[in-house]
């Protein structure tokens, strides 16, 4: 168990939905990253969050927006769904922004149909 | 831009037998590199990290070595095992910390 918490584990919605996934960063990290994994590619880098503020962005569609709160768990918000953003989204966690090693989540499964 | 690759998408190794995945990255800049473990249906999981001013290191089983001058990353597996079996990524950290993966190598043990 890595210590980062993400829910739901698995979503099904349908194309042109909104949805929220959700992560708890492990105790004391203060720096969360959200990844998106499609079938048979590695990770794609979305989007990273340090202390509340955005610090670093990636190929993150415009549709997709993401946020840390003041308990530094962070949100990741997919809308206008398309069959194209099934994938695995994973949140990792480290205690600082850079030169530390992240921690991930297990990962929510989203099914776009 | 930057990126990292690894050489081969697929190794079969004996059981017992000692495995090596490769990794190559082009930010030279990079600072900062680690290696996971992916196992079907689960997140990706630490094994090892290195930083730019170190050449070798060892952990429990897994050895990486860094070449910074091709730029050049491997995994060493002591005697592998069956629960070995899993995506291997490596990757590489900005100076914002974001991890730029590779596409991974999967590594099959034959029993």
């Amino acid at each position: 168990d890595s210590g980062v918490t993400q829910t739901p584990k698995h979503l099904i919605t349908a194309t042109g939905q909104r949805v929220t996934l959700r992560c708890s960063p492990r105790s004391g990290d203060l720096s969360v990253y959200w990844y998106q994994q499609s079938l048979d590619q590695g990770l794609q880098f979305l989007i990273q969050y340090y202390n509340g503020e955005e610090r670093a962005k990636g190929n993150i569609l415009e549709r997709f927006s993401a946020q840390q709160f003041p308990d530094l768990h962070s949100e990741l918000n997919l809308s206008s769904l398309e069959l194209g953003d099934s994938a695995l989204y994973f949140c990792a966690s480290s205690v600082e922004g850079s030169g530390t090693e992240a921690f991930f989540g297990q990962g929510t499964r989203l099914t776009v149909v | 831009g930057e990126s990292v690759g690894l050489h081969l998408p697929t190794l079969s190794v004996q059981e017992g037998d000692n495995s090596i995945i490769n990794c190559a990255y082009s930010n030279s800049a990079s600072d900062y590199f680690i290696w996971y473990k992916q196992e079907s249906g689960k997140g990706p999981q630490f094994i090892i990290d290195i930083r730019s001013n170190m050449d070798k290191r060892q952990g429990q089983r897994v050895t990486v070595l860094l070449n910074k001058t091709v730029k050049h990353l491997s995994l060493q597996i002591a005697a592998t095992q069956p629960g070995d079996s899993a995506v291997y990524f490596c990757a590489e950290s900005s100076e914002t910390g974001k991890l730029i993966f590779g596409q991974g190598t999967t590594l099959q043990v034959k029993p």
